[in-house]
């Protein structure tokens, strides 16, 4: 079955400091990765993609995320958190299946503390 | 089981028709959502309400107007149909239950829309 998982409901942070949203999929064949912020009453605001090359994605805002073929992952990551950045947080995978769909993780909550 | 629907699911329409897009849920979500999504890629926030007579602009740009008079309704309007105006158009609906932080969106099961 093809999944995503994000196994944390909540991410703090400290203001300045690194940040990691982990996400792991199941999917047979190549994944289309991509992950998506959510803002307080905002709809779903894409923030990058894998779909093949490089396995660093450089996406919005500064956030970065690294496809790990071998692990399954792809985490969300930024080197330097900013309190504007706590938000809600959702990894997804292209349905193969119905192509024009998108499964999505559960979400992760990142608090980044002042 | 979420009961939002979208009218037309399929739509090919001449350069220069006004078009309407449907949405309707029943679960009385005051939150409602459009996006635009080419085949199988990202999808982009275009607009967004809170409730009845609010209407936001997304982070996509888009020449398309939204307008939410019911609760239930939220069609999104094309004035003057375009050939980049092809793609997919999902509407989502949300409502955060009491003791819960995480929304879940209710995704329609889109339009798509070919201008020739």
């Amino acid at each position: 079955a093809q999944s995503v998982a994000q196994p944390e409901d909540q991410v703090n942070v400290a203001e300045g400091n690194p940040l990691t949203v982990k996400c792991t999929y199941s999917v047979s064949g190549n994944p289309y990765l991509f992950w998506y912020v959510q803002y307080p009453n905002r709809g779903l605001q894409f923030l990058l993609k894998y779909i093949t090359g490089d396995n660093l994605v450089k996406g919005s805002y500064g956030f970065e995320a690294e496809f790990n073929k071998s692990q399954t992952s792809f985490h969300l990551k930024k080197p330097s958190a900013l309190v504007s950045d706590s938000a809600l947080y959702f990894c997804a995978v292209r349905d193969r299946r119905d192509t024009d769909k998108l499964i999505f993780g559960t979400g992760t909550r990142l608090q980044v503390f002042p | 089981e979420a009961d939002i629907y979208q009218t037309p699911r399929y739509l090919v329409i001449g350069t220069g028709k006004k078009i309407t897009l449907e949405c309707s849920q029943t679960m009385g979500h005051d939150k409602m959502y459009w996006y635009q999504q080419d085949p199988g890629m990202e999808l982009h926030l275009i607009h967004y309400s809170y409730g009845v007579n609010s209407t936001e602009k997304g982070d996509l740009s888009s020449e398309s107007t939204v307008s939410r008079i019911r609760t239930e309704h939220f069609p999104l309007t094309l004035e003057s149909a375009r050939p980049s105006h092809t793609s997919q158009y999902l509407c989502a609906s949300s409502d955060l239950p009491p003791g819960q932080f995480q929304e879940t969106q209710y995704f329609g099961p889109g339009t798509r829309l070919l201008v020739l």
